[in-house]
């Protein structure tokens, strides 16, 4: 079964701050990974997908990057804005999406 | 391009009964699956169909079943409703194979009282 942490559960950073969000797996064998946001009572939003053969990806102020062979995926949001809090989560993609707990954040303006 | 829609966005139920939740996916995506979120248990995987085959499912019992259409419509089934089925029930779409990305809709929120 695979496993997926998200450190820490939950984050408070100043508006402009870079934040730095964490997704550790426990297969490395995996197929594509993908980041999410969700806002409360709200559905996923999709962010980023990494294909198991890239090492990064990019789409404006987000940066995700996939490192399997140590097992983490961690997604850089650069100069955050107010508007960028909401809870973050990881999942890994094969037949089915497996999700961590997810990292709430508050972006204070 | 329309996302996912899915019907209706808020349900009150009592235990005992059953209900029916619909998703539409992207057009053109013929890959559905469902989730269920809760605060306890986060996400978990209910089913997953593709050209209205089940090709996967989670460890649910057989209270929550499902089905696709020919037109990649998706519908939800949960009978004898428990107080545990209150949740938040999302549906995703993909293209092809369901390891391509992933897009949700926003949700249908279940209460059984």
């Amino acid at each position: 079964k695979q496993e997926v942490t998200q450190i820490p559960a939950a984050l408070s950073v100043p508006e402009g701050e870079n934040l730095v969000l964490n997704c550790s797996f426990t297969d490395s064998a995996i197929y594509n990974l993908q980041w999410f946001r969700q806002d409360p009572g709200k559905g996923l939003t999709s962010l980023l997908l990494i294909q198991s053969s890239q090492r990064e990806q990019t789409s404006g102020r987000l940066n995700a990057s996939l490192d399997k062979s140590s097992g983490r995926s961690t997604l850089y949001i650069a100069a955050s804005q107010p508007g960028d809090s909401a809870t973050y989560l990881c999942a890994l993609v094969d037949y089915k999406l497996s999700f961590g707990a997810g990292t709430t954040v508050t972006v204070r303006a | 391009k329309a996302g996912v829609t899915q019907t209706p966005r808020y349900l009150i139920k009592t235990r005992g009964q059953q209900v029916t939740l619909s998703c539409s996916p992207i057009s053109g995506h013929r890959s559905v699956s469902w989730y269920q979120q809760t605060p306890g248990q986060g996400l978990q995987f209910l089913f997953e169909y593709f050209s209205e085959t089940q090709r996967n499912k989670g460890n649910f019992p057989g209270r929550f079943s499902g089905r696709q259409f020919s037109n990649s419509r998706s519908e939800m089934n949960v009978s004898t409703l428990e107080l545990g089925d209150s949740a938040l029930y999302l549906c995703a779409s993909s293209p092809l194979e369901a390891n391509n990305e992933q897009f949700f809709g926003p949700g249908t929120r279940l209460t059984v009282l």
